[in-house]
């Protein structure tokens, strides 16, 4: 069974101070593996996909890194305004087109 | 670009009357289109996916007869719960695969449905 698990549940950090949310991942065969942000009341917003083990993907602060078994969003000198719940998902290639497997998500509190 | 709007963003109703709610993409054409289920704290459960032009596919556990959708054109899906209840109120949304087979899912704003 296709099962996504983040930790940790909650993360505070003082602005600047660097960290990395974590996303272990279990499927048959992987298809893609999908960053979210989400911020309260709103739908997920598109960050990164990953494809296979070793690729890495870039947006500001935020830097996606991708194993056979784990997915990391490293978060660099982060800002309040990166305060969210980041939610990873993964597709399987024996599931059909849209089934993402969500993560329950990691929520991120950066004090100024 | 891959822009997903809702509408209504927010809506109550009564027990035991029907609400519509749009999902429409706005810079892109989406064959297939998704709806999701998301309760306090918790994460999002697919509930459908929608295909143009044919009938949606449910998820296990998910009626189909109270969650009627609707993909009439490639920019537009509906889902419309019929005689709600209580406990179908939650925070509804949509997404729509990108075009051109990256298996990205762009996600809109989410409805707040609130029955009384």
């Amino acid at each position: 069974e296709d099962q996504v698990t983040q930790s940790p549940e909650a993360l505070r950090l003082q602005e600047g101070e660097s960290s990395s949310l974590n996303c272990s991942y279990t499927v048959s065969g992987l298809r893609g593996l999908f960053w979210y942000r989400q911020d309260p009341g709103k739908g997920p917003e598109f960050l990164f996909t990953l494809y296979s083990a070793g690729e890495e993907k870039e947006k500001e602060r935020l830097k996606a890194t991708l194993t056979k078994k784990e997915s990391f969003l490293h978060i660099t000198a982060p800002k309040p305004e990166d305060s969210a719940t980041y939610l990873c998902a993964v597709q399987d290639y024996g599931g059909s087109q849209g089934n993402l497997i969500f993560g329950k998500g990691t929520k991120l509190s950066v004090k100024p | 670009g891959a822009v997903v709007s809702q509408h209504p963003s927010w809506v109550i109703c009564k027990s035991g009357t029907s609400v519509k709610i749009e999902c429409r993409s706005l810079d892109f054409q989406a064959t297939t289109m998704f709806w999701y289920r998301q309760f306090p704290k918790q994460s999002l459960m697919l509930m459908a996916t929608s295909n143009e032009g044919s009938k949606a596919t449910y998820e296990q556990g998910v009626e189909k007869d109270k969650f009627l959708i609707n993909h009439a054109s490639l920019t537009l899906s509906t889902l419309t719960v019929t005689s709600a209840h209580p406990e179908d109120s939650s925070f509804y949304i949509c997404s729509a695969l990108s075009e051109g087979g990256s298996y990205e899912q762009y996600f809109g704003p989410g409805t707040r449905l609130t029955v009384t």
